[in-house]
């Protein structure tokens, strides 16, 4: 059963871009969340989505923003990119909000 | 929220056993514990997931003491390929939100 999958695995951007980032979830699993990973702050929750919507929300700023298509897949977006932006962003799945969370390789980002 | 705290580094020796405790005090009567292994430039791998006294898989053993305040990972005689960081999760329990810890450092020696 394949797992997360994350796209693109590494992407560099210019202060005051944008980025969109791509995650398929485990087959099956219909809710998605995402993480931004830095050195200094450590794993932080993003948002999570469940059938399409978005249930809770992380402690970020507007520019950072997400969706869930019917089919499970998810998107990130992150709008006027600062440098404080660079980190890694993971993705993860579960079946729903009672179970147990699978987490992608991961998309790097850097920004400029 | 469930706030854990964990020792944020520890060294051990190939071939030894290496207990890891994480705090939780305030978990939730619905809340699971999940612990996870994380390498350099990877996402986190589910390692065990547990709710109350022990749970064994292939890799780890999961202990939790009655009053579930705390919990610990035992890894077996662990090799060079375990040094990683381990972080543990407790939830879902009520308005989700996943709260890591900043995790412990596990450096396993020759």
């Amino acid at each position: 059963k394949a797992g997360v999958t994350q796209t693109p695995r590494y992407l560099i951007k210019t202060r005051g871009q944008q980025v969109t980032l791509s995650c398929s979830p485990i087959s099956g699993h219909r809710s998605v969340s995402w993480y931004q990973q830095t050195p200094g702050q450590g794993l932080q929750f993003l948002f999570e989505y469940f059938s399409e919507t978005q249930r809770n929300k992380g402690n970020f700023p507007g520019r950072f923003s997400g969706r869930q298509f019917s089919n499970s897949r998810s998107e990130m977006n992150v709008s006027t990119l600062e440098l404080g932006d660079s980190a890694l962003y993971l993705c993860a799945s579960s079946k729903g909000r009672e179970n147990t969370i699978y987490f992608g390789e991961g998309s790097w980002l850097t920004v400029v | 929220l469930a706030k854990t705290t964990q020792p944020i580094s520890m060294d051990s020796y190939e071939g030894q056993e290496v207990n890891i405790t994480c705090s939780h005090n305030n978990i939730a009567t619905n809340d699971y514990i999940t612990w996870y292994q994380q390498f350099p430039s990877q996402g986190p791998r589910f390692i065990i997931q547990g709710y109350k006294t022990k749970v064994t898989n292939e890799v780890a053993s999961l202990f939790i003491p009655a009053d579930r305040k705390s919990s610990t990972l035992s890894l077996p005689r662990v090799s060079l390929s375990d040094t990683a960081v381990y972080y543990c999760l407790v939830g879902p329990g009520g308005s989700y939100i996943p709260t890591f810890g900043r995790g412990t450092s596990l450096i396993v020696h020759p």
